[in-house]
Parts: structure tokens; C-alpha cells; sequence
């Protein structure tokens, strides 16, 4: 069965909105969570950790005031895409690292279009 | 800065043609080489990850094998079930994944 929950797995939206994508991992608890982009016919790029009870790490050119984490508890991550623009449209995916070493569980994805 | 090549872009084969696809990477301390699955509008789904040069893995069809510069992906007598995107990627110092663009099999029946 699925060990990380990514909702929505899709969602348009009107330019100038925000947009929350949320991230559970079923299977166990995780202080650590991953948000990643990826753009059409492009690699899986790392765009932050989320921290649970702290600030998320923001990789390089990644906007943490547009790109808001909050790691809430041990089982919940969210991302929300503030004031979204159509250059925001992507696929957003989260990933949690599992129990087994080194190794990162990846949720379904969430499509996002931003008209 | 760790750097992922995966090859090539894209591969179409027949069922039961069997193939390798290719990753070359550039890591500072090899933490696991992982190689995922991707089909279209979903997540990544784990496959194998590998530790060290020499190491082997295999999964059904599916035999994933490590040296210092590169790893490949051997796929045996393939179905067209298996037409997926496969991606390499690679941890160096920290938990952080840098993944190659992938490589999108198709298998014709």
C-alpha cells in the first residue's frame, strides 16, 4: 500500500490565488520531508526540507516567501504556492525518507495549472 | 556539485528485446545510487538502490548494477507493462536526491 498521501492530485487555479498541498506519511513518522518540482521532460528538482517544529530548508533560487512549508506534526507536511502565476504550473511531489537506509518514499504528485 | 546523465532520453524496444539503460553520475561520498520507476502523472516508485562499486540488484526483469562512474539498469525479455520512465539519482553528503532527466521506455507488444 502507499506509504506517503499527497493531496490534491490535481488543481486549477485563477493567477494571483494560493494553492496548499498536503503531504501525510502513513507508514510512519518522519521529521524530515521533501518537496520537489518537476517540469515537463526535466529532472526531479529538490526544492526544500521540510523540518518538523522548525523553519523549512530552502534550496538555492527557491522562493521561501512564494513557497510556504509548514511541518505541523510527524505525519503532516504542507506546501502552499502563494500568489500563484502561470510559471508556477508544474508538478509538485513530496517524498519521506522510510525506515530502511536512505531511502525516499515519493507521494503520487500534484499537478498544478494556473490560469 | 553531484551530477546525474541518464541514457538515453528515450528507448523503444519490442517485447522481449532486451536492453540496459545507462546512468552516469559525479557524487561527492556515495551515500546510495537509487533507481525509481515513474509512470505518467504520478510519483516516483522506489526500485533498488545500490551502495557500493559492484553491487547488484534484482527485481523480476529488472537486474540494477554500480560501478564507481556509472550504473545500469538491465532489462530482461521486457512487457509492455514495464514502459515507464526510469530515473537514477543519487545521494551524496546529506539526504538530498539529485536525480537524472530519466530515460522513457516504451515496450511494444
Amino acid at each position: 500500500g502507499a506509504v506517503v498521501s499527497q493531496h490534491p492530485s490535481r488543481v486549477i487555479c485563477k493567477s494571483g490565488t494560493s494553492v496548499k498541498i498536503e503531504c501525510r506519511s502513513l507508514d510512519f513518522q518522519a521529521t524530515t520531508m521533501f518537496w520537489y518540482r518537476q517540469f515537463p521532460k526535466q529532472s526531479l528538482m529538490l526544492m526544500a526540507t521540510s523540518n518538523e517544529g522548525s523553519k523549512a530548508t530552502y534550496e538555492q533560487g527557491v522562493e521561501k516567501d512564494k513557497f510556504l512549508i509548514n511541518h505541523a506534526s510527524l505525519t503532516l507536511s504542507t506546501l502552499t504556492v502563494t500568489s500563484a502565476h502561470p510559471e508556477d504550473s508544474s508538478f509538485y511531489i513530496c517524498s519521506v525518507p522510510g525506515l530502511a537506509k536512505n531511502i525516499q518514499y515519493f507521494g503520487a504528485g500534484t499537478r498544478l495549472s494556473v490560469l | 556539485e553531484d551530477q546525474v546523465t541518464q541514457s538515453p532520453e528515450a528507448l523503444r524496444l519490442q517485447e522481449g528485446e532486451s536492453s540496459s539503460l545507462n546512468c552516469s553520475y559525479t557524487v561527492s561520498g556515495l551515500r546510495g545510487l537509487f533507481w525509481y520507476r515513474q509512470d505518467p502523472g504520478k510519483g516516483p516508485e522506489f526500485l533498488f538502490t545500490l551502495y557500493s562499486a559492484g553491487e547488484e540488484k534484482e527485481k523480476e526483469r529488472l537486474k540494477a548494477t554500480l560501478t564507481k562512474k556509472e550504473s545500469f539498469l538491465h532489462i530482461t525479455a521486457p512487457k509492455p507493462e514495464d514502459s515507464a520512465t526510469y530515473l537514477c539519482a543519487v545521494q551524496g553528503g546529506s539526504e538530498k536526491l539529485v536525480f537524472g532527466k530519466g530515460t522513457k521506455l516504451t515496450v511494444n507488444p
